[in-house]
């Protein structure tokens, strides 16, 4: 089973470019989060869709970034106007619909995430 | 808010030797993840922990789960240098089904 891609890996830009990123997700996994990974931090996520709509976009700078996920499965998350503190990893995780009760749980899997170094 | 902690930050052991990482959290939740993660690359998830009294074992790594404590520990046996890895704990905020709030996670790096 292939896992969630991101393209592209690497990024260099300077301040107030823009810039996207992809995600292609597993199959099937109806939930999509892109999380910040800034050095020698743990992720934070910035936004979570369930199919194409937005469950949690709380801690997204609204001002600079954005998401979609058109159709409910590849998304794209951009940047614009970048700062020098947007430098991080950009990660992508999938699940399978997170279940609310009961004894299950829904894995996240991540793609190899996205270095961005804005100059 | 939930918070996350870890402790230690940075941890420096010998092959062959015991250690424990822990991972507090500030308010209830009944779901916790271990994951590693090797520099430049992704997260690889270890060990989800369901319940209180929960233990999961592969190979030297071992992990558990406090829930009135708000305490997991990853225990690693006999260190060995392929182990040096960075680890998370990450605990899903209640009534949120998958949002995850990541430790500040732990460098670990065996040496010979």
């Amino acid at each position: 089973e292939a896992g969630v891609a991101q393209s592209p890996r690497y990024k260099i830009i300077e301040k107030r470019q823009s810039v996207a990123f992809w995600c292609n997700p597993i199959s099937g996994h109806a939930t999509l989060y892109w999380y910040q990974q800034i050095l020698g931090q743990g992720p934070k996520l910035l936004i979570q869709f369930q199919n194409n709509g937005v469950v949690d976009d709380s801690q997204l700078p609204k001002d600079r970034f954005s998401a979609e996920r058109l159709k409910g499965v590849d998304s794209t998350l951009k940047i614009q106007p970048a700062k020098l503190e947007d430098s991080a990893v950009y990660l992508c995780a999938s699940s399978l619909v997170p279940r609310t009760s009961g004894r299950g749980y829904n894995e996240q899997f991540f793609g190899p995430g996205t270095r961005l170094t804005v100059l | 808010e939930l918070k996350v902690e870890q402790n230690p930050l940075f941890l420096s052991m010998q092959e062959g030797k015991n250690y424990t990482i822990y991972c507090n959290y500030s308010t209830t939740s009944d779901r916790l993840y271990w994951y590693r993660q090797d520099p430049g690359k992704s997260l690889e998830s270890l060990f989800v922990l369901l319940s209180n009294g929960a233990v999961k074992q592969e190979g030297r790594l071992m992990a558990s789960l406090d829930t009135k404590a708000r305490l997991s520990t990853l225990h690693i046996t006999a260190a060995v240098h392929d182990l040096s890895a960075t680890y998370f704990c990450a605990v899903v905020n209640t009534g949120t089904a998958s949002k995850l709030t990541f430790g500040t996670g732990t460098r670990l790096q065996v040496t010979l």
